[in-house]
């Protein structure tokens, strides 16, 4: 089963920053937060991860929270093109296989 | 670099014929996963390989389905006898597997439709 919780949609201005909420109540102390996103009839595409500190790179931004029980992911200009399925997913250290939930589907409305 | 590949892209057969599904992964990534995803089930991690090893097959649906990986760029998904419930996107994905990182890279997809 899927370790996390995400809402099943969201909508946001085209423009705007996507705030993208996940819940990870039972994450345990070496294990990762990681974002793939999922555009129409395409394979799901890996956007960032995190352990404990805040990330960034050149497509999103993550934040943890102290206790790592929850995180968000930051889309700082969404463009038309980020409309897809985002997956929050916990785990994927070495040796270990990633679950994918149900994920958010975030529309972008222009 | 190309990307995972994967072949074919469509396949259409019909109910109790073999299926292969084929895979080349990244050049110098050392674990290769198999995915399903159905609207019903979604992404369903099938099986995945470290080092051309098969390390958790237990989401593999049956004996039905059986994969191999006979060396580092490439690897096979078949289903025999395939039936009508096979029908899906299989995805094959690839990764540098490393303490810290599981960054998985996707191909893009074989649709099967088992008629």
């Amino acid at each position: 089963d899927a370790k996390t919780t995400q809402p099943p949609s969201m909508d946001c201005a085209e423009g705007r920053a996507a705030n993208l909420p996940c819940n990870h109540s039972t994450i345990s102390g070496n294990e990762y937060v990681y974002w793939y996103r999922q555009i129409h009839s395409q394979g799901p595409q890996y956007i960032i991860h995190g352990l404990k500190n805040n990330e960034t790179n050149e497509m999103a931004s993550l934040i943890i929270t102290e206790d790592r029980k929850s995180s968000t992911l930051i889309l700082p200009h969404a463009t038309l093109r980020d409309t897809a399925v985002y997956y929050c997913i916990v785990g994927g250290n070495r040796d270990d296989k990633i679950i994918f939930g149900k994920g958010t589907r975030l529309h972008i409305l222009p | 670099d190309a990307g995972v590949i994967q072949s074919p892209r469509h396949e259409v057969t019909e109910m109790g014929q073999e299926v292969t599904l084929r895979c080349k992964p990244i050049s110098g990534h050392n674990s290769l996963f198999w995915y399903r995803q159905t609207m019903m089930r979604g992404l369903e991690l099938l099986i995945y390989f470290n080092n051309n090893v098969p390390i958790d097959d237990s989401g593999m649906p049956e004996d039905r389905f059986s994969a191999k990986m006979p060396n580092a760029s490439f690897s096979t998904l078949k289903i025999q006898p395939s039936e009508p419930r096979d029908s899906a996107v299989y995805f094959c994905a690839s990764s540098f597997l490393t303490a810290g990182n599981n960054e998985q890279f996707f191909g893009p997809g074989t649709r099967l439709t088992v008629l």
